[in-house]
């Protein structure tokens, strides 16, 4: 069963706080796991990200940790700002080898910084 | 550098009609791929157009079909729409059929009455 869990389904952060997203796969095949940030209106946008031979990649206040063992890879957002206000998803797909390459995303988790 | 373009941005259209949604690929990009998003919703895939043929598709049924251009534009098509066809239509390009480089468009809001 391709399919991706995301939690929380809602956070409310303090700005200059920490912001934590959780996603959790099922399907071992799965080699590519990015994350979407998404505004109102807006389609996805590429935030970062990860392949399973790393456990963490960070970009500026943006990390992602990975673990593959337990199947769980997360979205750390330091310093959350009002602007990063916005929904995010997980997703996962192959990037090698046969079959599917498609998107599998999380439910999202809807991201509001107050100041 | 233009994006991806998908056009209508909104679109009423009422139950038992067909609709059809238009995206254009980033420049540079050859493959298009087409995600529902319900409200609430993650994206879900629907199908994926490269060398003008449909290489992957998701649990969709028949009513959604597409095409692909030669200059790599794609249509969305929906036949005999249903109330629970309402949703935001996005497009999605990259180069190869890889999610890697996915570019979105900021999508078409279909609503079905």
């Amino acid at each position: 069963q391709q399919q991706v869990k995301q939690s929380p389904q809602s956070l409310i952060v303090q700005k200059g706080g920490i912001s934590i997203i959780n996603c959790a796969y099922e399907n071992t095949a799965f080699d590519y796991f990015p994350w979407y940030q998404q505004f109102p209106g807006k389609g996805p946008a590429l935030l970062i990200a990860i392949r399973p031979d790393v456990s963490e990649k960070k970009e500026g206040r943006f990390t992602i940790s990975f673990n593959k063992s337990a199947k769980q890879f997360s979205l750390h957002i330091m310093d959350s700002q009002p602007g990063d206000s916005a929904t995010y998803f997980c997703a996962a797909s192959r990037d090698s080898g046969a079959g599917s390459y498609q998107l599998t995303f999380g439910k999202g988790t809807k991201l509001s910084v107050i100041p | 550098d233009a994006g991806v373009t998908q056009s209508p941005t909104h679109l009423i259209k009422t139950r038992g009609q067909q609709v059809t949604l238009r995206c254009s690929p980033k420049s540079g990009h050859d493959t298009v791929s087409w995600y529902q998003q319900a409200l609430g919703q993650g994206p879900q895939f629907i199908f994926q157009y490269y060398e003008e043929e449909e290489r992957q598709r998701g649990n969709f049924p028949d009513r959604f079909s597409g095409h692909q251009f030669p200059n790599y534009s794609s249509e969305l098509n929906v036949n005999a729409l249903l109330l629970g066809d309402s949703a935001l239509y996005l497009c999605a390009s990259s180069l190869g059929d890889r999610a890697f480089g996915y570019t979105f468009g900021s999508g078409t809001r279909l609503t079905v009455v």
